[in-house]
């Protein structure tokens, strides 16, 4: 299976500021199709998950334009421009490649 | 709008059986993939199962292989997950979601497993 590692765990941040989270794969996320599938879920404490991002940078409808995803093969980022305090809850990357789909452990944003 | 309502939950003794559902309205459920994923208490996010529009391609983790068959009714526009055999292990919050890559979700339906 593949394996997807976040970095960091945890990241307390300041509004305002910028943030940066890192996901690395245990092999490139590039599949057969020319696509790389790799998703960022944001999920807020108490409800359920929403996708941020798909396919490496490519935001969902409604998602505020603060938040841009990058990367490529096996090393990939989310960024968030500047925090605001509805962005804390943990943060999570998944690939959509490779059979099982796999997530990261998961990043805790919260505020300083 | 996208809606997604999981039900079927609730305390089952280790060994026994559940099956949940997920009612989708919104869109037009027999165009997409659909997928489960669980959560347990306090931990992160895993893949269960998908299932192809037709339901003629099924995937699952391989914690799950054997014990839990995913399938669905697209007369019904409902999702069906057969829990058997179930673990202390598979106490979690499950999730219904459209698509492959998860684009929209329910609010989740939480499992038990206990004795």
């Amino acid at each position: 299976d593949v394996v997807m590692t976040q970095s960091p765990l945890s990241l307390p941040v300041t509004l305002g500021q910028p943030a940066s989270i890192s996901c690395r794969s245990s092999q490139s996320l590039v599949h057969s199709d020319g696509n790389t599938y790799l998703n960022w879920f944001q999920q807020r404490p108490g409800q359920s998950p929403r996708r941020l991002i798909y396919k490496v940078s490519n935001r969902d409808s409604g998602v505020p334009d603060r938040f841009s995803g990058s990367g490529s093969g096996t090393d990939f980022t989310l960024k968030i421009s500047r925090v605001e305090a509805e962005d804390v809850g943990v943060y999570y990357c998944m690939q959509g490649t490779h059979w099982p789909f796999t997530f990261g452990p998961g990043t805790k944003v919260d505020i300083k | 709008e996208v809606q997604l309502v999981e039900s079927g939950g609730g305390l089952v003794q280790p060994g026994g059986s559940l099956r949940l559902s997920c009612a989708a309205s919104g869109f037009t459920f027999s165009s997409y993939w659909m997928s489960w994923v669980r959560q347990a208490p306090g931990k992160g996010l895993e893949w269960v199962a998908n299932i192809k529009q037709d339901g003629s391609e099924k995937y699952y983790v391989d914690s799950v292989k054997g014990r839990f068959t995913i399938s669905r009714d697209n007369a019904k526009n409902s999702l069906y997950l057969q829990m058997n055999s179930l673990r202390a292990e598979d106490t979690a919050v499950y999730y219904c979601a459209r698509e492959l890559w998860l684009r929209d979700w329910g609010q989740g339906t939480l499992v038990t497993v206990s004795s």
